[in-house]
């Protein structure tokens, strides 16, 4: 039951070029979306999120884009730097009561080369 | 300094034993969580405990698995018996509410040999 779904587990681009990353989601009561990174022995890192009342969220190098008639969002980071290398993974949140459970995609590996 | 310590960060156990894993979230949080992820795997939610008790649970939490804040600090799951399925990295989290971005620890990895 796969109700997000990062179809790509891999991508390469070089540094300086832009790194999109897509996810798709299923469940039509996800209101909050969210983009995490992690590195190996580490716990994911939150990098951005945008809830569903908006299309769009930029915060520095990283916009997040929403497409809620389509249920998929993407990820662009331009200009893509070698510290970018890392498995990005698509979070989303149900809306109401106290239930902030996180589904997670099965994340997508950004390497970028210098 | 880490604003969710998890220790221990490596646990290798025998099948049947019980683990305990902690996890000191710093600062007034109100929401805890557990996540699992299995080598290869996507991450996934075990349980949520707010205000002292479990709010909400996966199919994954089963009997064997546990949580509780016994000195309003430290926030621990406990795996009674451990199965060899059980080895995954685990992943403590709080939020402050709803629309917060999680912080996650850095995680235990669970063996079970």
């Amino acid at each position: 039951d796969q109700q997000v779904k990062q179809n790509s587990p891999s991508l390469s681009v070089q540094e300086g070029r832009i790194s999109i990353l897509n996810c798709d989601y299923t469940n039509s009561m996800f209101d909050y979306f969210l983009w995490y990174k992690k590195y190996p022995a580490e716990g994911p890192t939150f990098l951005i999120s945008i809830s569903s009342i908006k299309d769009k969220n930029e915060d520095g190098r990283f916009t997040v884009f929403l497409n809620k008639s389509a249920k998929h969002l993407s990820l662009h980071i331009v200009p893509s730097q070698p510290g970018d290398s890392a498995v990005y993974f698509c979070a989303a949140k149900g809306s109401g009561g106290s239930n902030y459970k996180l589904t997670f995609g099965k994340g997508t590996l950004l390497t970028v080369n210098p | 300094e880490p604003e969710v310590t998890q220790t221990p960060s490596h646990q290798v156990t025998q099948m049947g034993q019980e683990v305990i894993l902690r996890c000191v979230p710093i600062s007034n949080h109100l929401y805890f969580y557990w996540y699992r992820q299995i080598l290869g795997q996507k991450v996934e939610f075990l349980v949520s405990f707010y205000n002292n008790e479990i709010s909400e649970k996966s199919e994954i939490f089963d009997d064997q698995f546990s949580v509780e804040r016994p000195d309003g600090s430290n926030f621990t799951l406990k795996i009674r018996s451990t199965k060899l399925e059980d080895s995954a990295m685990y992943f403590c989290a709080r939020t402050r509410q709803g629309t917060d971005g999680y912080t996650f620890g850095s995680g235990t990895r669970l063996t079970v040999v």
